[in-house]
Order: structure tokens, then C-alpha cells, then sequence
């Protein structure tokens, strides 16, 4: 079975900082992959963030990065110069290889203030 | 961009009556799921479907619930009897998946379902 933790219900940062939203996981299985997905007040999910778990190198994807650390099993999102749409839930996720069922975090809340 | 559609964006329905979601998937993906999201607690898996069949699911997902595509592009979440605790906002997701590869689910905007 898989468990993702995200410790931290809210989190405040001031518009152009950079902020990390912690995930921790764990899982028996040797392959798999972890996703981060945006859900803003408006309700939808939107994708942010791929890591697989044999990729050399942590994931970018523009103001988004990846801090996955396997050894200590965390992949804590990174969102520099934070903007103030950028305040919404965000929610951890993994999936091993080659299964389809995403288990999610109880996700983070973050307010970008001006 | 190719996105997920879902329909409708809000449904209240009384308790004991049947209800279909609707979901419209990426065309060209291949792999299909239904997660729910009870207001204020995390996303939780149901279904996925692929091949015209149920590929995995979840506890929750009982005999009150029913998944189909009924056409080349539908793909429909069927709650038989609602119940007070059907009250969650239901997410489509679809992916590429190859088994044996990762690919991202992407997510539909919801349904929020009411049963009153």
C-alpha cells in the first residue's frame, strides 16, 4: 500500500518569494512515480509536476520544481518567484509503475499575499 | 490544449435516486478513472477503465456504482441509489498509460454532486 503525508496544512508566502510544500511517501514498491496537481477555489485539478523514481535528475517544469530526495522518500515541490495565482490547495500523489490508481496527500493550502 | 469536459458542474439530487456523471476523456487516451473528493478531505481513487473494462477499483467502489462508455467518447459514472454520503465533488481523470510506463492522469473540472 502507498501513504503520501503532507504536514502542513497551510502555508504563507509573500508574492515573488520562492516556497516548498513538503511531501513525504511511502511505498514497498521499487518503481513508481509522484505527481503534484493544483486544485484553486474554482475546483478543478491541474496537473504541475511528474517525478519517476529512476529519473537521474530532479523534475522542472517552469516556476515548478522537484526536490526528490528517494533516500529519505520526500518530493516537496518547489514553486519560485511565487505569484499571487498561485494561492490555491496543492496535493502530493503517487502511483506505482505501471498502475493506474493515484493515492494523494490531504494536500497544503497556500496564500500568496501582495 | 485537449482537456478533460465533464458534465454536468453541479448536480443535487434526493437521496434513493440514480445519477450518471458524465466525462469526455482526452481522444486519443486510452485509460480512464473516477476519483471523488468529499468536501475538505483528499482525493480518493474508484475506477479505472480501460479496454472497454474495469481495470481496478477501489473499496469504495461498491455495487451501487457503474462505469461505462457507451460510445467512442463518453465515458459515465453510474451511483444506482444515492446516499447522503454520495455528497463529493467527482473528478474524471484520463492518461496514456502503457502499462509498464508512467503517464499522467489528467483531470476533468468536476462534478459536485449534493444529495439532499
Amino acid at each position: 500500500a502507498q501513504k503520501i503525508t503532507q504536514t502542513q496544512p497551510g502555508m504563507f508566502v509573500q508574492e515573488k518569494e520562492a516556497v516548498t510544500l513538503d511531501c513525504t511517501y511511502d511505498t514497498s514498491d521499487p518503481s513508481y512515480g509522484l505527481f503534484w496537481y493544483k486544485q484553486p477555489s474554482s475546483g478543478e485539478m491541474i496537473f504541475l509536476i511528474y517525478q519517476g523514481s529512476y529519473d537521474q535528475q530532479n523534475a522542472t517544469e517552469g516556476r515548478y520544481s522537484l526536490n526528490f530526495q528517494k533516500a529519505r522518500k520526500s518530493a516537496n515541490l518547489v514553486i519560485s518567484a511565487s505569484q499571487l495565482g498561485d494561492s490555491a490547495m496543492y496535493f502530493c500523489a503517487m502511483s506505482p509503475r505501471g498502475y493506474s490508481t493515484l493515492t494523494f496527500g490531504k494536500g497544503t493550502m497556500l496564500l500568496v499575499s501582495p | 490544449e485537449p482537456e478533460v469536459t465533464q458534465t454536468p458542474s453541479h448536480q443535487v439530487t434526493q437521496m434513493g435516486q440514480e445519477v450518471i456523471l458524465r466525462c469526455v476523456p482526452i481522444s486519443n487516451h486510452l485509460y480512464f478513472y473516477w476519483y471523488r473528493q468529499i468536501l475538505g478531505q483528499k482525493v480518493e481513487f474508484l475506477v479505472s477503465f480501460y479496454n472497454n473494462e474495469i481495470s481496478e477499483k477501489s473499496e469504495i467502489f461498491d455495487d451501487q456504482f457503474s462505469v461505462e462508455r457507451p460510445d467512442g467518447s463518453n465515458f459515465t459514472l453510474k451511483i444506482r441509489s444515492t446516499k447522503l454520503e454520495d455528497s463529493a465533488m467527482y473528478f474524471c481523470a484520463s492518461s496514456l498509460l502503457d502499462r509498464g510506463r508512467q503517464e499522467t492522469q489528467y483531470f476533468g473540472p468536476g462534478t459536485r454532486l449534493l444529495v439532499l
